[in-house]
């Protein structure tokens, strides 16, 4: 089954204790991004990926790190979380090269909810 | 600056109406267009793609249509029905196939 899987689904945790969302995507696609969404602001981006070891700043990247050493696998890095990144993050994937019909149609991780204190 | 405003922001509507939502964006140089639904605290599921070069799409009781000339989408959600009540969102693609703008969503309840 094509997916985006995200890991965990739930995170508690304290200020400046360095944490790491997982994302992976068994579509072998090229670009995947990460998103923060947020009463009333909606869903922005955060950081995105063209392709291994291609990576660029989205709208909101202050106090978010990212590496892409796999196409599969775009991790989502908080060095020292703050309250402010209390959020629901999403990871999505999609692919240029696919078939015309569903060229750069984005597929979205379930989320990982998360709670800095 | 891509920016993507979605009217109304709430919706009631009785079962078994037809309704119709909205999403505008400034820019018109997109490649393609996307409506996702949304439900309480989950995941967003998506329900139709348009690419720039087509004008509409269909699936099931949903039909969404593209003006890039006017930066115009609209849902069109036939007979609806207590299972649509969600909030749906407008997501465009542009600057250069990375950008993905979304809109703050409509959300939508349907009264059995």
């Amino acid at each position: 089954e094509a997916q985006v899987t995200q890991n965990p689904r739930y995170l508690i945790t304290v200020t400046g204790k360095k944490l790491t969302v997982t994302c992976s995507q068994n579509m072998n696609h090229e670009y995947m991004s990460w998103y923060r969404q947020d009463p009333g602001l909606g869903l922005r981006q955060i950081y995105y990926s063209m392709n291994v070891e291609v990576t660029d700043k989205g709208d909101v990247p202050e106090g978010y790190k990212v590496s892409r050493k796999e196409k599969r696998n775009f991790p989502l890095i908080l060095e020292s979380p703050s309250p402010n990144q209390t959020s629901l993050y999403f990871c999505a994937s999609s692919s240029p090269t696919i078939d015309r019909g569903r060229l750069h149609e984005q597929y979205f991780g379930p989320g990982t909810r998360l709670t800095v204190t | 600056k891509q920016e993507v405003t979605q009217i109304p922001a709430a919706l009631s509507v009785p079962e078994g109406e037809n309704l119709v939502l909205n999403c505008s964006f400034t820019d018109s140089a997109i490649y393609n267009l996307q409506w996702f639904r949304q439900d309480p605290g989950k995941g967003l599921t998506s329900l139709l793609l348009i690419q720039s070069s087509q004008r509409e799409q269909t699936s099931g009781r949903l039909n969404a249509s593209l003006d890039k000339s006017s930066g115009r989408s609209t849902l069109y959600i036939a007979a609806s029905q207590p299972g649509d009540s969600a909030t749906y969102l407008c997501a465009v693609l542009s600057g250069g196939y990375q950008k993905v703008t979304f809109g703050t969503g409509t959300k939508l309840q349907v009264i059995p």
